[in-house]
């Protein structure tokens, strides 16, 4: 089926590792997204790509970085992860700036840091 | 600067009886509403939205919201609500046909009991 796929779906890490997390859409969207959502504070929205080969930062942008070289994925990379970064990460995409239906979303990673 | 507000972190009702779930934003142009659902292990998915024209939407399985431009408020309802609808739902705003950030609200969980 179409849609977003993240991976991994689940993972644990030691504080001062990295990992790069995976985000691809079949849609032909060109625009992708990162959040993360935590408890009692909704999505926060951590950057985001509007088009292939560009990247922005979002609302919570500090400790991540990402890159967007082909229109299908966007990756999401933590270079030394905290503590402070545990959270659920959900990709999302949509077809314009101006996507009528919101966006896709995938099934999200769940990252603990410990 | 947009912002989201649903005031109940939990809504409780009966299976049967109708149920609304609250939602105020404040954009400082027209806004472009959404609800998204979002249930266990899974992704946002897609309900409802509000462009413009009619301020009663309908979406899908059976919820609708209104749009009410003086209290800036759009609320989600549904007649009678079913346990399968327990899940935690989410309001998102749009700030204008071309901004691509949409931001959420904290998310309110409904449970209905049976």
């Amino acid at each position: 089926n179409a849609g977003v796929t993240q991976t991994p779906k689940f993972r644990v890490l030691k504080t001062g590792q990295s990992m790069t997390l995976l985000c691809a859409q079949d849609m032909n969207h060109e625009y992708m997204y990162w959040y993360r959502q935590d408890p009692g504070m909704g999505l926060r929205l951590i950057h985001y790509s509007v088009g292939e080969g560009t990247t922005a930062k979002g609302e919570v942008p500090d400790g991540y970085n990402v890159s967007r070289l082909k229109k299908q994925n966007f990756l999401l990379g933590l270079e030394s992860a905290a503590p402070s970064q545990t959270s659920v990460y959900f990709c999302a995409s949509s077809y314009s700036e101006g996507e009528r239906n919101g966006y896709t979303f995938g099934s999200g990673t769940r990252l603990t840091v410990v | 600067a947009q912002s989201v507000a649903q005031p109940e972190d939990q809504v409780n009702v009966a299976e049967g009886n109708p149920l609304t779930v609250k939602c105020t934003y404040s954009v400082s142009g027209n806004p472009y509403l959404f609800w998204y659902v979002q249930y266990p292990n899974r992704g946002l998915q897609f309900l409802l939205k509000y462009i413009t024209g009619d301020n009663l939407v309908k979406g899908s399985y059976g919820f609708e919201a209104e749009f009410n431009k003086s209290q800036t408020s759009f609320h989600l309802k549904k007649p009678s609500a079913l346990v399968s609808d327990s899940a935690l739902y989410f309001c998102a705003v749009r700030e204008g046909w071309s901004s691509y950030k949409l931001i959420f609200g904290s998310g309110t969980r409904l449970l209905v009991r049976p």
